[in-house]
């Protein structure tokens, strides 16, 4: 059972916009900063968001983040087979700790 | 460019230490930036935080691991490790271990990852 709850798929068309949620408490996403990881099939997380809206080099601008206060949100735009992936949202915990959601597969039809 | 790369038996007996290294190149360990995590993620599952290490040789540990797990730095090396005691079915796992930044607290780059299986 994760600390951060996510929706278990997704879904959406070539070209369409798509939205992850992802809903926490008061003592991570709450007082924190949300990340966003995606993992591509068989690959190793990488790095999306970070501190709720900041994207690193090399992430395209179709993908955005939001946070609002427990609960935040992975939106992309534009939507390309590529992004057929599984997705994480993640932030840091009043224990200290890193917690994630359980990850939302997000399927391009 | 940043690489890490995990390495350590593949397959660990029920009840025994479960000992993974990462290597890592094209920057040092030792940087203050930076601290160094172990993340697991079991097969269909979603991603556990193991812990962290700064190379001020701080240690942090996720509460339902902490009396197993120790998490050590090899400056001399530039590697981390992670070590897992008294292991069980339900520690078979991807083990990934990463490098996170001090001022954004992400993980930003990340090992391929390496399947432990517990088993007898």
């Amino acid at each position: 059972q994760s600390v951060l709850t996510q929706p278990p798929s997704a879904s959406g068309t070539p070209g369409q916009r798509v939205t992850i949620s992802c809903s926490g408490s008061s003592s991570n996403i709450g007082s924190n900063y949300v990340y966003w990881y995606q993992q591509l099939p068989g690959t190793a997380p990488k790095l999306l968001i970070y501190r709720n809206t900041q994207r690193p080099s090399g992430v395209p601008d179709r993908f955005s983040g939001s946070k609002s206060g427990t609960s935040a949100s992975l939106a992309i735009s534009g939507l390309r087979s590529e992004d057929e992936a599984d997705y994480s949202c993640a932030a840091w915990d009043a224990s200290l700790s890193l917690v994630f959601g359980g990850g939302t597969k997000l399927t391009v039809l | 460019q940043v690489q890490l790369q995990e390495s350590g038996p593949g397959l660990v007996k029920p009840s025994q230490t479960l000992s993974l290294t990462c290597t890592v190149s094209g920057g040092s360990i030792s940087s203050a930036s930076y601290y160094w995590s172990w993340i697991r993620q079991p097969a269909g599952k979603g991603l556990q935080w193991i812990g962290r290490i700064y190379t001020s040789g701080n240690t942090y540990y996720n509460p339902s691991l902490k009396s197993r797990v120790t998490i050590s730095v090899d400056t001399s090396k530039n590697q981390f490790s992670l070590k897992l005691t008294s292991v069980t079915a339900a520690d078979t796992a991807v083990y990934y271990c990463a490098r996170g930044g001090v001022a954004t607290r992400d993980l930003d780059y990340w090992g391929q990852g390496t399947l432990v299986t517990v088993s007898s």
